[in-house]
């Protein structure tokens, strides 16, 4: 079982709209959730960082998280089309706080 | 203030080969992690530094991947003898030790062995 699951999509929302990623993990004493964003033939880009249950919000995102439903999910209102990119759920855990990274979820936004 | 920084950028070579490839953490950053993202899937740990000191290479294979940080500050990762399934995105990041335990990843390394 894999410890952090994405929905591959690939998620297509036309411009204007919100889209929704979801993310689950598997080890409940997780600590630290990171959203990434990673354009095709790029390296992925540090978007959202949430430590605590309930929403963050930077901009057009929001990141929620529920840590007793082991839920992380990014909404991205007014999407564009450059928000068209690869996005990566990474989670940590354990004492060395490691990095866990989703397979990630294709977001097209659609003029 | 300047991002990790990586080289090469692409690298195209025959199997059986050595490859290295090169890391210059975030100024500041003590923490540097290596790691390997294979096409449609997130990027994958292989060693993590504190400093000099490499705390966690579980996940290195150790038969034909070697990695130094001289002095805590820039790293370099060595493969040899490559072999077809190293073909890979080779990914650098660091982080400032503090609590956040947010990562910053460098450009990358293309790998392709033929």
């Amino acid at each position: 079982q894999k410890e952090v699951e994405q929905n591959s999509g690939p998620l297509s929302v036309p411009e204007g709209a919100i889209a929704s990623l979801n993310c689950t993990y598997s080890d409940r004493g997780s600590q630290s959730f990171f959203w990434y964003r990673q354009y095709s033939g790029k390296s992925p880009e540090l978007i959202m960082s949430i430590y605590s249950n309930g929403d963050k919000e930077d901009g057009r995102f929001t990141a929620q998280l529920n840590k007793a439903s082991q839920y992380v999910s990014l909404l991205i209102r007014d999407s564009q089309p450059s928000d068209s990119a690869t996005y990566l759920c990474a989670v940590t855990s354990g004492s060395a706080r490691q990095l866990t990274f989703g397979s990630g979820t294709q977001l097209t936004v659609l003029p | 203030e300047a991002g990790v920084v990586q080289s090469p950028r692409y690298k195209i070579i025959e199997k059986k080969q050595p490859v290295a490839f090169w890391c210059n953490p975030i100024s500041g950053h003590n923490t540097l992690y290596w790691y390997r993202q294979n096409l449609g899937q997130g990027p994958e740990l292989l060693i993590r530094y504190e400093n000099e000191e490499a705390v966690d290479d579980s996940q290195l294979p150790k038969d034909r991947f070697s990695a130094e940080r001289l002095k805590g500050v820039d790293s370099t990762l060595k493969i040899q003898p490559a072999e077809l399934g190293d073909s890979a995105v080779y990914l650098c990041a660091s982080r400032d030790g503090g609590s956040s335990y947010e990562q910053y990843f460098g450009p990358g390394t293309r790998l392709t062995v033929t």
